[in-house]
């Protein structure tokens, strides 16, 4: 149990152009979901905390406009890198917040390879 | 906001040997703690976990961590490492009053056949 699934598992996309990475809870449901962001041989650095039915909350220095968080079900969040550049080259992963007995466990998905050409 | 700091960047050993990887952090409230691993290609999945009790948690694999508060710290062991023990382990932090985990900068085990 507890499997979160990202799709696309890595995608290239042109400099300009916007990127949907979809991140799903396949046998429970998640009201939060979190969006991590991992550079080669680096730490995951959380980019927004995606909560089911209103805002996300981003952290400090990522920018809203940018990276688009939806969180329309109990089940999927979306990720949408709009106008991509290079520098937005990563790996996106993404955990689902869920019961693990008496306590709540985040949950993280394969990740996204993207690459902006 | 809390921070996490992994000592060792990248072990290499043999197997058989004795493997500990330290963990601190700097938040001074109540926290849980974590213990994820990283195979090479695939996801992140957790070893262990500490959110009260008997500070010494034991986990899967044959990994276990102490974890010691007046240390603010949360060290990862196992007696005898395996070949496929090869992988990038993190500590991560969360406060009890809050969802986020905050990652240390991870260290990548290697282990020699």
């Amino acid at each position: 149990g507890a499997v979160v699934s990202q799709h696309p598992s890595w995608v290239i996309c042109k400099s300009g152009t916007s990127v949907k990475i979809e991140c799903r809870s396949l046998d429970f449901q998640a009201t939060t979901m979190f969006w991590y962001r991992q550079f080669p041989k680096q730490s995951l650095m959380l980019m927004a905390t995606s909560n089911e039915g209103s805002k996300a909350t981003y952290e400090q220095g990522v920018e809203k406009d940018k990276f688009l968080i939806n969180h329309a079900s109990l089940t999927l969040s979306t990720l949408t890198v709009t106008s991509a550049h290079p520098e937005d080259s990563s790996f996106y992963i993404c955990s689902a917040r869920g019961l693990a007995g008496a306590t709540y466990e985040q949950y993280f998905g394969p990740g996204t390879r993207l690459t902006v050409t | 906001a809390q921070s996490v700091s992994q000592h060792n960047h990248h072990v290499i050993l043999s197997e058989a040997a004795s493997l500990e990887l330290g963990c601190n952090y700097s938040y001074g409230g109540t926290v849980n703690l974590f213990w994820y691993v990283q195979y090479p290609g695939q996801h992140l999945q957790l070893l262990l976990k500490y959110f009260s009790g008997d500070p010494l948690v034991k986990g899967i694999k044959g990994f276990e961590a102490e974890f010691i508060k007046s240390k603010f710290s949360f060290n990862l062991r196992k007696p005898s490492v395996q070949w496929s023990d090869t992988a990038e382990y993190f500590c991560a932090v969360k406060r009890t009053d809050d969802y986020k985990l905050s990652f240390g900068a991870g260290t990548t085990v290697t282990v020699r056949a």
